[in-house]
């Protein structure tokens, strides 16, 4: 079985410039979270969708967003990129939001601003 | 304001040694409390998880300890093997949702041979 993909592996950008990334959860789980990991810190929460819906936002700013589609797909977009936006950004799926068990990862997009 | 601390930053240990990892959390309301193991260029792997319930968990070479009191838990890793070098993050949930975690700021594992 498939885990969770995600994609682009690796992209450079500039600052202002506009990003999106994507990212499909194990067949089955209907949860997907998204999370920043900069380098030499933990996973940072930024979101997490259940049936569409938005069912958790960490300290972000609204530079953030993100949406789920009806495969309970996902896709982060950030705009007006910041040199700071710099991290490796993963995604994550559990079957929902209470009792969820484990927790799985992709392996992340590595995100680059310059 | 940092919910999960964690430490040491950094730990060498000797192959069949004993590798010990501490957090600590603040939200009381924490009730899941996994452990993630992750290599370089890969995502998080869950290890293993406690419930605030019981105050040890074992799976193999690896044990939780869990003290509610001192809102403290820890990742003991029995007979240390070189392929156990990683960086290890303990994290924390409410309503058991791991989908919603905070995560401490790792540690990174080698294990000498």
């Amino acid at each position: 079985d498939a885990g969770v993909t995600q994609s682009p592996t690796h992209l450079i950008k500039t600052r202002g410039q506009q990003v999106t990334l994507r990212c499909s959860p194990i067949s089955g789980h209907k949860s997907v979270s998204w999370y920043q990991q900069v380098l030499g810190q933990g996973p940072q929460f930024i979101f997490q969708y259940y049936e569409k819906e938005e069912r958790g936002r960490g300290n972000f700013p609204d530079r953030f967003s993100a949406r789920q589609f009806p495969n309970y797909s996902s896709e982060l977009n950030v705009n007006a990129l910041l040199l700071g936006d710099s991290a490796l950004y993963l995604c994550a799926s559990s079957p929902g939001t209470q009792n969820t068990g484990e927790l799985f990862f992709g392996e992340g997009s590595r995100l680059t601003v310059l | 304001q940092q919910q999960v601390k964690q430490s040491p930053q950094s730990l060498i240990v000797q192959k069949g040694g004993i590798s010990i990892i501490n957090c600590a959390y603040e939200n009381t309301a924490f009730d899941y409390f996994p452990w993630y193991q992750q290599f370089p260029g890969k995502g998080p792997a869950l290890l293993i998880a406690i419930r605030p319930d019981v105050s040890e968990k074992k799976e193999g070479r690896f044990t939780i300890s869990f003290n509610k009191s001192a809102k403290q838990f820890s990742l003991h890793i029995m007979d240390s093997q070189p392929g156990d070098s990683a960086t290890y993050f303990c994290a924390a949930s409410i309503d058991t949702n791991a989908g919603k975690s905070t995560f401490g700021d790792g540690t990174t594992l080698t294990v000498k041979p």
